[in-house]
Formats: C-alpha cells, structure tokens, sequence
C-alpha cells in the first residue's frame, strides 16, 4: 500500500525559500500512471491545488503561483520536492503531498505538514 | 481557470438525515468532478471520483451525480462519522477545489 510523508522545516522566514519533500513509500514514483502533487491549506481555510508532476518531471502549477514554485522528482530516492520561493506571510499553511490519478482524483495522500512564514 | 462554488458553506443536519451538497463549475468539466471528505486535523480522503464513482471503501451511503456545470454529493442516511467538511474539485482543466462545506450536528 503506497504511503507518503511529508518533510521539511516548520517555520520559513519572509523572503526566503520553502522546501518540502515527500518520501514515497509502497510504490515508486516511476509509475507512468500517477502524478505528484502538492496542495496547501491555509489555517481555518480550503484546499488550494499547487500543482504536480510527472515521473519524467514535466510540472503544471496554478498560474497564481508558478513564478515561485517549483516541483522536482528524485527517482532515485523514490521522492518529490517543492520549492516556493519568496515567501509571505500568505504562504504559511498545511502543506500536503498526494498522489493523482489523471482526472480520477488525489487518491493517496500524506498527512500533512504546518509551515509558519515568520521572522 | 476554472472556478468551482460550493453550496451551502455550511449545514446543521441529524443522524439519519438525507444531506446534500452541491458544486458548480464555471464552465463545463463534463464529469471530471471529485468529492474529499476532510476531519479535523487529518488529510482529505477522495470519497468519489468522475462524478459518481465511489471510491474503494467508501460506504455506499456516500453518492455523486452531475455533469457538465453542476454536481451534487448526497449522504443517503447521515452518520456520526460523517460531520466533516466536504471539498469537489474539477479535475478537467488543472485542479481545482471549490470551498468546502461544512457539516456539523444539529
């Protein structure tokens, strides 16, 4: 049964660089049938999509945020990362790692991790 | 984008009650439509997926039907494990989820 985890540093300061990675565990991140996703939630609020990528590294991003974001897959290491750059306030959420489906939903995802953009 | 709009934001229902959640995209996704089921302090779960298909292991309680610009998510007899928010998210053009609904005991 595939697992994810979630990892990286739980508070970022302003105009700094948010980076979080997702283990893999269970299954590979080579399967041609999956994406890998991010989503964040801020506190008290909804999910917001950020984006994903494929086991080849082609990415899409919601346009709000892909001049800061950039997703990577380490096969090697059976995992995937995301980097936001420039950091506010704004950015402070749960950060989730999931695994698509194409059009079939996120059907596996990790537990979450908090990230505070504070100085 | 595509903007997805939940209704209502939040309800006070019963065990037992017949409850139903709708969304409605900004333009057609024909069925690429989902429904996550979300507790608090824990990560969404995917109830359904293309519209009405029910997720392995979901009870069958749980239902979704639609297409084109608006779906609904009905929960036939409501449980206690069911107060919970509840997200769609279109899956047709990128991702992206409506905002949330919110089920709590009346």
């Amino acid at each position: 049964q595939v697992q994810l985890q979630e990892s990286g540093p739980g508070l970022v300061k302003p105009s700094e660089t948010l980076s979080l990675t997702c283990t893999v565990s269970g299954g590979s991140v080579n399967s041609g049938s999956y994406y890998w996703s991010w989503i964040r939630q801020p506190p008290g609020k909804g999910l917001e999509w950020i984006g994903y990528i494929d086991n080849s590294g082609n990415t899409k991003c919601i346009p709000s945020l892909k001049s800061r974001v950039t997703i990577s897959v380490d096969t090697s290491k059976n995992e995937f990362s995301l980097k936001v750059r420039s950091v506010t306030a704004a950015d402070t959420a749960i950060y989730y790692c999931a695994r698509y489906f194409f059009y079939d939903g996120l059907d596996v995802w990790g537990q979450g991790t908090t990230v505070t953009v504070s100085s | 984008d595509i903007q997805m709009t939940q209704s209502p934001s939040s309800l006070s229902a019963s065990v037992g009650d017949r409850v139903t959640i709708t969304c409605r995209a900004s333009q057609s996704i024909i069925t690429y439509l989902s429904w996550y089921q979300q507790k608090p302090g824990r990560a969404p779960k995917l109830l359904i997926y293309a519209a009405s298909s029910l997720q392995s292991g979901v009870p069958s309680r749980f239902s979704g039907s639609g297409s084109g610009t608006e779906f609904t998510l009905t929960i036939s007899s409501l449980q206690p494990e069911d107060f919970a928010s509840y997200y769609c998210q279109q899956t047709y053009r990128l991702l992206t989820f409506g905002g949330g609904t919110k089920v709590e005991i009346k």
